[in-house]
């Protein structure tokens, strides 16, 4: 199986901050990579795919990078609906995801 | 709309099994794969299993392989997951979810409680 680690599992930041996560693969996923949002109760919401790629109506202030075995979601000015947990998903091969990064106010 | 919407979560003694469902509408359920992702209490996203848009070939996660199965019945748009020997590790809430033609999981169902315990 393929793992996914994320880091870090906590961020701390403040509105109007750039913020950036990053999640590694145990071997190579090409861009086999989607980044999901989620909110306390709610189901994961799709943010990025294809590595790189932004969801229709994800604003863009969100974006992607990476391939191969190393990615990031950067988030270039938080706004106070982001904080939220994060997760990044491989499906090179089946589907696998991070632990997930958990974005708070500081 | 899409919309997916998952049943059959219960309170189930340890050792027991429980059939989920999952009730699609909104869209041609015979041309999409589908998956189940569950997550723990306080705990992160965990793939489950996958089912082919004709049931034909499945996937089941390592941890879970044996105890699950997966299945659906798309003369009635429903997508299954029936679970066995079930452990209080396997309490979580879970999701379906539709697999877009580009492989990610776009649609989401609101979740299912399971809860184990005695």
């Amino acid at each position: 199986d393929i793992q996914m680690t994320q880091f870090p599992s906590t961020l701390s930041a403040s509105v109007g901050d750039r913020v950036t996560i990053t999640c590694r693969a145990s071997q190579s996923i090409g861009s086999w990579l989607a980044w999901y949002q989620q909110k306390p109760g709610k189901a994961p919401k799709l943010l990025i795919y294809m590595a790189s790629s932004l969801q229709s109506g994800v604003p863009l202030r969100f974006s992607g990078s990476g391939s191969g075995t190393e990615f990031s979601l950067t988030i270039s000015s938080l706004q106070p609906d982001d904080f939220a947990t994060y997760y990044c998903q491989q499906y090179n091969y089946y589907y696998t995801f991070g632990q997930g990064t958990k974005l708070e106010i500081k | 709309e899409v919309q997916l919407v998952e049943s059959g979560g219960a309170l189930v003694q340890p050792g027991g099994s429980l059939r989920l469902s999952c009730a699609a509408s909104g869209f041609t359920f015979t041309t999409f794969s589908m998956h189940w992702v569950r997550q723990a209490p306080g705990k992160g996203l965990e793939y489950v299993s996958a089912i082919s848009s004709n049931g034909g070939s499945t996937y089941y996660a390592n941890s879970l392989k044996g105890r699950v199965s997966i299945s659906r019945d798309n003369s009635k748009s429903t997508l299954y997951l029936q679970m066995g020997s079930l452990r209080a590790e396997d309490t979580a809430v879970y999701f379906c979810a539709r697999e877009e033609r580009s492989r990610e999981l776009v649609h989401w169902g609101q979740g299912t409680l399971v809860t184990v315990s005695s």
